[in-house]
């Protein structure tokens, strides 16, 4: 069984100012890790992905997560936060990569302050 | 750059009715997914399809869903007498192979009145 918890409905920020959000999982295997990010009205966009390797991994947008098994999270950061970075967002995982075993977060709703 | 594709971008039904959302996905993707995200609550699996076949299902999917890809380029999820319950958004995605990350659609909001 798998399941993500993200902590934090919504998270505001400032400009400039640094973005965190909170991804914890659980896996009986080792996970596969994504974000996603929603735009309104649009699609879920991958933001970035875990697989194996290095567990700091880099994604579009200037965001980057790392894999913290110690910890079981996959926090998403991004150093300097931008008007267009407002969106929603979700942590997933997978046991094998596969899209048919997702299971996703509730999601965070990050707003973006001028 | 390619991507999915789904019409419409919000329905409102009857309850009782009959509804087939559409999603084209991208034309080298062999595998195909439908999700779902009631308002306020996480996304779900509810099926995947490949070879002209449901490859997995979830509990969600019920006799009352169906998926068809009805001329190789479409693939559609039919709700057979749509309940209040159903009312969420449904999203599309496809994969060119099994164990790659999925590419999603816009996604549909069925609303059910």
């Amino acid at each position: 069984a798998q399941s993500v918890t993200q902590l934090g409905s919504h998270v505001s920020v400032s400009e400039g100012a640094l973005v965190l959000l909170r991804c914890n999982y659980s896996s009986s295997v080792p996970p596969y890790l994504f974000w996603y990010v929603q735009y309104p009205n649009q699609g879920l966009q991958l933001l970035l992905k875990y697989t194996t390797g290095a567990t700091l991994v880099k994604g579009i947008n200037g965001f980057e997560a790392e894999f913290k098994k110690s910890e079981t999270s996959f926090h998403l950061t991004k150093p300097s936060a931008h008007m267009s970075d407002a969106a929603e967002y979700f942590c997933a995982v997978s046991s094998s990569g596969s899209a048919r075993q997702l299971t996703f977060g509730s999601g965070t709703q990050l707003t973006v302050l001028p | 750059e390619p991507e999915v594709t789904q019409t419409p971008s919000h329905q409102v039904t009857q309850m009782g009715q009959e509804v087939i959302l559409r999603c084209v996905p991208i034309s080298n993707h062999l595998y195909f997914y439908w999700y779902r995200q009631i308002l306020g609550q996480k996304v779900e699996f509810l099926v995947s399809f490949y070879n002209n076949e449901i490859s997995e299902k979830s509990e969600i999917f019920d006799d009352q869903f169906s998926v068809e890809r009805p001329d190789g380029s479409n693939f559609t999820l039919k709700i057979r007498s749509t309940k209040l319950e159903d009312s969420a958004m449904y999203f599309c995605a496809s994969t060119p192979l099994v164990n790659t990350e999925a590419f999603f659609g816009q996604g549909t909001r069925l609303t059910v009145v």
